[in-house]
């Protein structure tokens, strides 16, 4: 499978703890995005990448959350002291810098903070 | 800000029926246009984009800058065309998605 791919699929953890979410970026895209989904919600942009440099944080991104592409290829997403509110699917997608515009979506890793 | 409409919830027709999501937007610039889709199981795809201008799977829509519309199309619904369908925005310079909250399009047999 050549497309975005994320892991864990499904993470399930208590308040308070954190969690480490990965996404494998299609080879040689160069930007990478991670949204949250949460139910009867659209993709909500969380951040993203060009290369290993993030470019822009959503207000959505609070102190908790931190994302880093240290080589420009794969990405973690990590929440520190999980909250009940941030059980959501967790979206990751990558785009090509030249060419077409269009962000290819990985399946996401679903959270639920018990 | 940057914002994406998408009024119904959920959309149900039977087979061959013709089909019109709306989407409505607000942008203060040149947005570019898409329609993602999700089938059952399946990860969020593009259908189109209105760049492209082109017809994918029998869907079509125009971008309507004067209504600032994007309504997606087709003249007689499948019913392998049952998904959950986002309209999203981005602004010219491979920047971040907006999504709307999607429409449910169900086709009954």
């Amino acid at each position: 499978d050549t497309g975005v791919s994320q892991n864990p699929r499904h993470k399930i953890t208590k308040r308070g703890q954190n969690v480490t979410f990965r996404c494998d970026p299609i080879s040689e895209h160069n930007r990478l995005y991670w949204y949250r989904q949460t139910l009867g919600q659209g993709p909500e942009f969380l951040t993203y990448f060009q290369n290993e440099a993030q470019l822009e944080k959503s207000r959505l991104l609070s102190d908790r959350f931190s994302a880093e592409r240290p080589k420009g290829s794969f990405s973690t997403l990590e929440i520190q002291r999980t909250e009940q509110g941030d059980s959501a699917m967790y979206l990751c997608a990558s785009s090509p810098r030249t060419g077409e515009n269009i962000q290819y979506f990985g399946a996401g890793t679903r959270l639920s903070v018990l | 800000a940057q914002r994406v409409t998408q009024p119904e919830k959920l959309l149900s027709v039977f087979k061959g029926a013709p089909v019109e999501l709306k989407c409505n937007y607000s942008y203060s610039g040149s947005p570019e246009l898409f329609w993602y889709v999700q089938y059952s199981r399946q990860r969020l795809q593009l259908l189109l984009r209105h760049i492209s201008r082109e017809s994918i799977k029998g869907f079509t829509a125009d971008l309507n800058k004067g209504e600032t519309s994007f309504h997606l199309k087709k003249p007689f619904a499948q019913e392998e065309d049952s998904a959950m369908y986002y309209c999203a925005l981005t602004s010219l310079g491979f920047q971040k998605l907006v999504f709307g909250t999607g429409t449910r399009l169900l086709v009954s047999p």
